[in-house]
C-alpha cells in the first residue's frame, strides 16, 4: 500500500506558458501533500506543504502566484507551473502522509520532469 | 552553513566492501532522521529511520549521535544493487523534511 503517482512523468512546453502537475494518492487518503523540486546535482528542495481544502504554506522564496497549488480533495494535489520560464526546469516531485504504515511517514510520487524551451 | 550536510563522494567500492557515510546537521531542535536512497533521475525512497540506539536491518546500519549532530550509514557486503544515491534526511517538525545532496556511492564489480 502507499502508492502516490504522478501525471505527467516528463513535460516539454514553450517559455510563457502553464503547466500543471498532480499528484495523486492511490491506496491511501493524504492529509498532508508536499511538493519538491530538484535541480541536477542538488539535493530536494520542499517547496509548499498542502492540507486538502485549505490553502497551501510556501517555503521562503518560493512564489506562490507563480506555482499555484490546489489540493482539491484527500487523494489530489496539483501543482501549476504558470508562465514558464527555462529557469524552472527541473524535476518535481510531491509526497503524501497519511498512508497505512505511519501517519508521518511521507511517500513520494515518481516525479515530473518539466524542461522548458 | 548548510543544515544538512554530506560528503557528495563519490564512493567507488568493490563488491563486497563494506562502506561508512557521515552526515551532521545543524538543528539541534530537529526531531527525526532518515535515509533516503535515490536512484538516477528517480524519487527517493526510504531506507531506513535512524535512532539514537542505533538501528540495523539487514546489511545496513544507522547511528544517531544527538550531541555530535552527526548521523552515519554503514553497508556491509557492498552490492550492485547499493549503486545510488544515498540522502540524509531530518525532520524539522509538521512534516518538514530537510534533504542533504546526498551521497553517491558506485560499486564495482
Amino acid at each position: 500500500g502507499a502508492v502516490v503517482s504522478q501525471h505527467p512523468s516528463r513535460v516539454i512546453c514553450k517559455s510563457g506558458t502553464s503547466v500543471k502537475i498532480e499528484c495523486r494518492s492511490l491506496d491511501f487518503q493524504a492529509t498532508t501533500m508536499f511538493w519538491y523540486r530538484q535541480f541536477p546535482k542538488q539535493s530536494l528542495m520542499l517547496m509548499a506543504t498542502s492540507n486538502e481544502g485549505s490553502k497551501a504554506t510556501y517555503e521562503q522564496g518560493v512564489e506562490k502566484d507563480k506555482f499555484l497549488i490546489n489540493h482539491a480533495s484527500l487523494t489530489l494535489s496539483t501543482l501549476t507551473v504558470t508562465s514558464a520560464h527555462p529557469e524552472d526546469s527541473s524535476f518535481y516531485i510531491c509526497s503524501a502522509t497519511g498512508g497505512p504504515q505511519n501517519q508521518e511517514t511521507q511517500y513520494f510520487g515518481p516525479g515530473t520532469r518539466l524542461l522548458v524551451l | 552553513r548548510k543544515e544538512v550536510e554530506q560528503d557528495p563522494g563519490p564512493f567507488n567500492v568493490p563488491e563486497g566492501a563494506t562502506v561508512a557515510f557521515n552526515c551532521t546537521y545543524s538543528n539541534s531542535a530537529s526531531q527525526s532522521f532518515f535515509w533516503y536512497r535515490q536512484d538516477c533521475r528517480k524519487e527517493p525512497k526510504l531506507l531506513m529511520s535512524v535512532y539514537s540506539s542505533g538501528n540495523e536491518d539487514g546489511r545496513f546500519t544507522a547511528q544517531l549521535n544527538r550531541a555530535s549532530q552527526y548521523i552515519s550509514l554503514l553497508i556491509r557486503d557492498s552490492k550492485l544493487s547499493d549503486s545510488a544515491t544515498y540522502l540524509c534526511v531530518v525532520n524539522r517538525g509538521q512534516g518538514n523534511l530537510i534533504f542533504g545532496k546526498g551521497t553517491k556511492l558506485s560499486v564495482k564489480p
